[in-house]
């Protein structure tokens, strides 16, 4: 499919699993992105990435790993969930620094 | 700090009315700016965006407006419809960075 898709679409884990969370786009947009969307926050940068191995912290990083190996792959990865994690996961990407920033469908995540 | 505001977290109006969205922001290094609606249960799509050069851009029934000594900026519907309810997120972002802070969001419903 074109475009840029998140896996899964919604997950359920348990406090201190660890969670991948898949992002996958299919126009080698060079830029990605990572937000969590929260009442009453709006959306927040977790992590971004200029290009394959380049990835730098956002404004929410803690508790969040990323990485890329591939143009089109972008998963991240809470390496110990918690409650405060819980949230709505948006992966975006865009093809030029001035770009406007296309969003996959989102990932809804319960931490119990 | 929230750098980029949302002071209406809803609004209502009339079909065939205009809507007016507004958003505050504090960093006077902030040079570009872009709206977004979001439907639930989906990704934001991109709106309409403005340059700090210009104080105004228009595309069809949508008009973004920019006062830079204000730190404010505007995005009028004319005329509403009932499709364009939706949560309405402004974002900004400066010169020679990918990031772009997003405010809160603003939930416009338009009455049939």
């Amino acid at each position: 499919d074109a475009g840029i898709t998140q896996s899964p679409r919604y997950k359920i884990t348990e406090t201190g699993r660890q969670v991948t969370l898949m992002c996958h786009q299919t126009w080698s947009h060079s830029y990605m992105f990572w937000y969590r969307q929260d009442l009453g926050h709006g959306l927040r940068l977790i992590y971004y990435s200029a290009a394959a191995d380049i990835t730098d912290k956002g404004e929410v990083p803690d508790g969040y790993v990323v990485s890329r190996s591939k143009t089109e792959n972008f998963p991240l990865t809470l390496e110990s969930a918690t409650r405060s994690q819980t949230s709505v996961y948006f992966c975006a990407s865009t093809h030029s620094l001035w770009g406007e920033q296309f969003f996959g469908p989102g990932t809804r995540l319960t931490v119990l | 700090d929230q750098q980029v505001k949302q002071n209406s977290p809803s609004l209502s109006v009339q079909e065939g009315r205009i809507s007016i969205l507004n958003c505050d922001y504090t960093n006077s290094m902030f040079d570009y700016f872009l709206w977004y609606k979001k439907y639930p249960a989906e990704g934001p799509t991109f709106l309409i965006s403005i340059s700090s050069i210009k104080d105004k851009n228009e595309d069809g029934r949508f008009t973004v407006f920019l006062n830079k000594s204000a730190k404010h900026l505007s995005l009028h519907i004319v005329p509403s419809q009932p499709g364009d309810s939706a949560v309405y997120f402004c974002a900004a972002s400066s010169s020679g960075t990918y990031k772009y802070i997003f405010g809160t969001g603003t939930r416009l419903k338009v009455l049939a």
